[in-house]
């Protein structure tokens, strides 16, 4: 079956930096989903890509889908407290509507 | 957005016993809803997929009598743990999506069996 896989597992850094997680897909998607979830909280709905090579925006975010809709990235430009939380990737396939979620990126941003 | 509710937010309760979580979509109707299980600090694995008048599709692995799920109206899945098991106690979360592409996530339902 599919599998999505997600790296790093934690990172740890300085507010200020930027941080960035990858995602990669064994099998190609029809798009892929970015998730914020904070500790104790359920996943937040944070953007969808769904065209080859598409690249989106969000303030500070920068979500990359790539060409062959394998592989997708998040990065962070200039951390802040407020981004801690794990990131999840998930993906769908093309023949169903289930979320297949990456394990997550931890983050934590320290002062 | 659209709000999905899940209830209870959190359970405590013996083993042997059974308990219900609800998942309502409060502003649309949702003909399909997932239910996930999520361990600490792991990802979500989904359980089984929740389609209104009819059978649970199950994910492999995921016992069907174990995890009882109904979902009577398109308003409302339920997900029962019958006989829960200490091995059972994790965070569940249901989701549901209307039109849009984005999933709506309850709050989660964190089970404890004791």
């Amino acid at each position: 079956g599919q599998q999505v896989m997600q790296i790093p597992q934690y990172q740890h850094v300085q507010e200020g930096e930027d941080f960035t997680t990858y995602c990669n897909s064994s099998t190609t998607l029809s798009n892929i989903q970015w998730y914020k979830q904070r500790p104790g909280g359920h996943p937040v709905f944070l953007i969808q890509l769904v065209k080859s090579g598409e690249v989106k925006k969000q303030k500070r975010l920068t979500f990359q889908f790539g060409e062959a809709k394998k592989n997708s990235s998040l990065h962070i430009t200039a951390t802040q407290t407020t981004d801690v939380g794990t990131y999840f990737c998930a993906g769908n396939s093309n023949s169903g509507y289930a979320l297949n979620f990456g394990k997550g990126t931890s983050l934590l941003v320290t002062p | 957005g659209a709000v999905v509710s899940q209830h209870p937010s959190w359970v405590i309760c013996k083993s042997g016993t059974s308990v219900k979580i609800e998942c309502r979509s409060l502003d649309f109707q949702a003909t399909t809803m997932f239910w996930y299980r999520q361990f600490p600090k792991q990802s979500l694995m989904l359980m089984a997929t929740s389609n209104e008048g009819s059978k649970a599709t199950y994910e492999q692995g995921v016992e069907k009598d174990k995890f009882l799920i109904n979902h009577a109206s398109l308003t409302l899945s339920t997900l029962t743990v019958t006989s829960a098991h200490p091995e059972d106690s994790s965070f569940y979360i249901c989701s549901a999506s209307d039109l849009s592409p984005e999933a709506f996530f309850g709050q989660g339902t964190r089970l404890t069996v004791v």
